[in-house]
């Protein structure tokens, strides 16, 4: 099946901790996004990635990193430095960064205390 | 102005009827246009797209783009409850290349 995989679904840390979400795609698409969700919220872009090594800062990267070492992965770390970590982290993929369509994994849904 | 606008809801409509979601937009140079479902507590499902003005029709939905007006909407003939979501609209500003979300409108189905 192809499709876009994010985990863990539900992930819990404590303050001051970095975390690192995954997502994998194996839709052979080139762009990846990083969105996060806040309750009653639109998505805001986080990170995009057109290709393999190369990656963009969204709207709000501020304590946020990525890295795209191989085409079908987009990991996403979380660190200590950001304010308000918990939210719904929605990871997408389309063939190419521009017009196309963008299609979302299922999300991790991260909760900090 | 936010980029994308959409009233908020909930929008409630009786089982079969006509469901109508609307969206505007700020930025006249926009191309792609964009309708996600988003049932709670899930991901965004891609239920439309659209690109020139006029309407594109699928199974039960119509999605309209007039624009001139820029202004671009979603219809869900014969509503039914497994409907009652929250309906996203995303636009691709024309200087950007980055997806731009509406807050959504959450919509409602009654039996």
């Amino acid at each position: 099946d192809g499709g876009i995989t994010q985990s863990p679904k539900y992930l819990f840390r404590k303050e001051g901790q970095n975390v690192t979400l995954s997502c994998e795609q194996n839709l052979n698409h080139d762009a990846m996004y990083w969105y996060r969700q806040d309750p009653g919220q639109g998505l805001r872009l986080i990170y995009y990635s057109q290709i393999v090594n190369d990656f963009q800062k969204g709207d709000i990267a501020e304590g946020y990193s990525v890295s795209r070492e191989k085409k079908e992965s987009f990991p996403l770390t979380v660190t200590s430095a950001q304010k308000n970590p918990t939210a719904f982290y929605l990871c997408a993929s389309s063939i190419a960064q521009g017009g196309n369509e963008q299609y979302f994994g299922p999300g991790t849904r991260l909760t900090v205390t | 102005q936010k980029e994308v606008e959409q009233n908020s809801g909930p929008l409630s409509v009786p089982e079969g009827a006509i469901a109508s979601l609307n969206c505007t937009y700020s930025d006249r140079g926009s191309q792609s246009f964009f309708w996600y479902r988003q049932y709670s507590g899930k991901s965004p499902e891609l239920i439309m797209s659209i690109y020139s003005n006029g309407d594109k029709e699928d199974g039960r939905f119509t999605a309209q783009l007039n624009k001139a007006s820029q202004y671009v909407s979603l219809l869900i003939r014969d509503s039914q409850p497994s409907d009652s979501a929250t309906y996203l609209c995303a636009v691709i500003p024309g200087n950007t290349g980055k997806l731009i979300f509406g807050q959504g409108t959450t919509l409602q189905v009654k039996p």
